[in-house]
């Protein structure tokens, strides 16, 4: 089974200053990863995603991602944050090569921009 | 938008109650997954439906129970309601499984509040 670690439960950071949320994953066979924005009193939003190729992965809002399989990492970056980004950010992984779709979610990290 | 529809919205209930809740998928999707999210345990899968078949069971207790119709929208019933029960019920979908590389989508939840 999968399992996704998000390192830190909250992150506190100022307008424009760059930002990196953490994430690593468990699994003993290859994935599909994700990263959600969950902003207050709302859904899961999908951010972006890494199927395959490129392990540079950009998303909206000026999030990217870097998939790391050394090191089972995908942390979420944005070089300059805004107010407006202050949310939920949940990881994910799914297996590839199941026939189920259910996604495994890490605990989440707490952005909290500050102006 | 995500296309995924909850309702109700909100639910406020007593303990040793019963209550459902509801979801419209994406139009075309034949895969449903339940989620809950707690302050305690974050996202828990509960359960997937795929094409009206259950395909897979997380953590769902057996005061809990769901379905899908042939119209796919899918129902949620939780009976005996305990304190700890209090979430937010998380209905996603997506396309089918199997041969889908893509993400779920989510809708913004039901928040069912146990006094």
């Amino acid at each position: 089974a999968q399992s996704v670690t998000q390192l830190d439960s909250q992150v506190p950071v100022f307008e424009e200053a760059p930002v990196e949320l953490r994430c690593n994953y468990s699994s003993s066979v290859s994935v599909y990863l994700f990263w959600y924005v969950q902003y207050p009193n709302q859904g899961l939003q999908l951010l972006l995603k890494y199927l395959s190729g490129s392990t540079l992965v950009k998303g909206i809002n000026g999030f990217e991602a870097e998939f790391n399989k050394s090191q089972t990492s995908f942390h979420l970056r944005k070089p300059s944050v805004h107010i407006s980004d202050t949310a939920e950010y949940f990881c994910a992984v799914r297996d590839r090569g199941s026939t189920l779709g259910r996604l495994y979610f890490g605990r989440g990290t707490q952005l909290t921009v500050w102006p | 938008d995500s296309g995924v529809t909850q309702t109700p919205k909100h639910l406020i209930t007593a303990t040793g109650q019963r209550v459902t809740l509801r979801c419209s998928p994406r139009s075309g999707d034949l895969s449903v997954y339940w989620y809950q999210q707690s302050l305690d345990q974050g996202l828990q899968f509960l359960i997937q439906y795929y094409n009206g078949e259950e395909r897979a069971k997380g953590n769902i207790l057996e005061r809990f129970s769901a379905q899908q119709f042939p119209d796919l929208h899918s129902e949620l019933n939780l009976s005996s309601l305990e304190l700890g029960d209090s979430a937010l019920y998380f209905c996603a979908s997506s396309a089918q499984t199997g041969s889908d590389t893509g993400e779920l989508f989510f809708g913004e939840g039901s928040r069912l509040t146990v006094l």
